[in-house]
């Protein structure tokens, strides 16, 4: 079974700083997608960025963008120019390739809360 | 362009009642998730439904829990008999086709149960 985590519960940065949210996982799988989730508030469950593991290439989405580490199973989110409304908790997660039973599936980590101090 | 509706936003019950959750897909997915997220966790995978089947529930718990997604309505999750551990957010999201690559999962707000 594939596992998702996230080791630190808690992270500040200062506005317009940049931070980096670490996420770890577990597989045998050799495809697979991966996929960060922000989570304000309101509990609405935010995409923000996904990434293929077949494309080497690191997605980017505006301020969003992810350091993918194949080999090592890693995969950070880093978000440049944080503004306030980057506050919220953020989950990484962990999806089976296309075509097996478990792909139904999203597999989460603990999440952690960021914070952006003014 | 409505998204993922879950309803009621908060519903309290007291141990042993039953409690019905509700979730309005987006027009036009025939696909529903549910996931429940407890305390300080993130969420966790319950069941997996089309329209009138029930695709896989390997996430949920084999008793008092049950799921429907009927021809026309909203999709249900029944809890029966709720106890104190079932306190939790539940979680709908919807996809317009079994997911893939290109398809993304969309979520409602959640429904806050708690159990007195």
């Amino acid at each position: 079974a594939q596992t998702v985590t996230q080791s630190q519960p808690e992270m500040s940065v200062q506005e317009a700083e940049t931070v980096t949210l670490s996420c770890t996982y577990d597989t045998s799988e050799s495809d697979y997608y991966l996929f960060w989730y922000k989570q304000p508030p309101s509990r609405q469950m935010i995409l923000v960025i996904r990434q293929e593991a077949y494309k080497q290439q690191n997605a980017t989405e505006n301020r969003f963008s992810v350091n993918f580490q194949k080999a090592a199973k890693s995969f950070s989110l880093k978000i440049s120019d944080s503004q306030l409304g980057d506050a919220a908790m953020y989950f990484c997660a962990y999806r089976s390739p296309i075509g097996t039973g478990a792909n139904s599936k999203l597999t989460f980590g603990k999440g952690i809360t960021l914070s952006v101090r003014p | 362009n409505a998204g993922v509706m879950q309803n009621p936003r908060h519903l309290v019950r007291r141990r042993g009642q039953e409690a019905r959750l509700r979730c309005s897909p987006v027009k036009g997915h025939s696909h529903v998730y549910w996931y429940r997220q407890l305390p300080e966790e993130g969420l966790k995978f319950m069941v997996y439904l089309q329209k009138e089947n029930i695709i896989d529930e390997s996430g949920m718990p084999k008793e008092r829990f049950s799921a429907e997604f009927p021809k026309e309505g909203p999709s249900i999750l029944r809890i029966q008999q709720v106890v104190r551990g079932d306190s939790a957010a539940y979680f709908c999201a919807s996809s317009p086709l079994r997911l893939s690559s290109s398809s993304e999962l969309f979520f409602g707000s959640g429904t806050q149960l708690s159990v007195l």
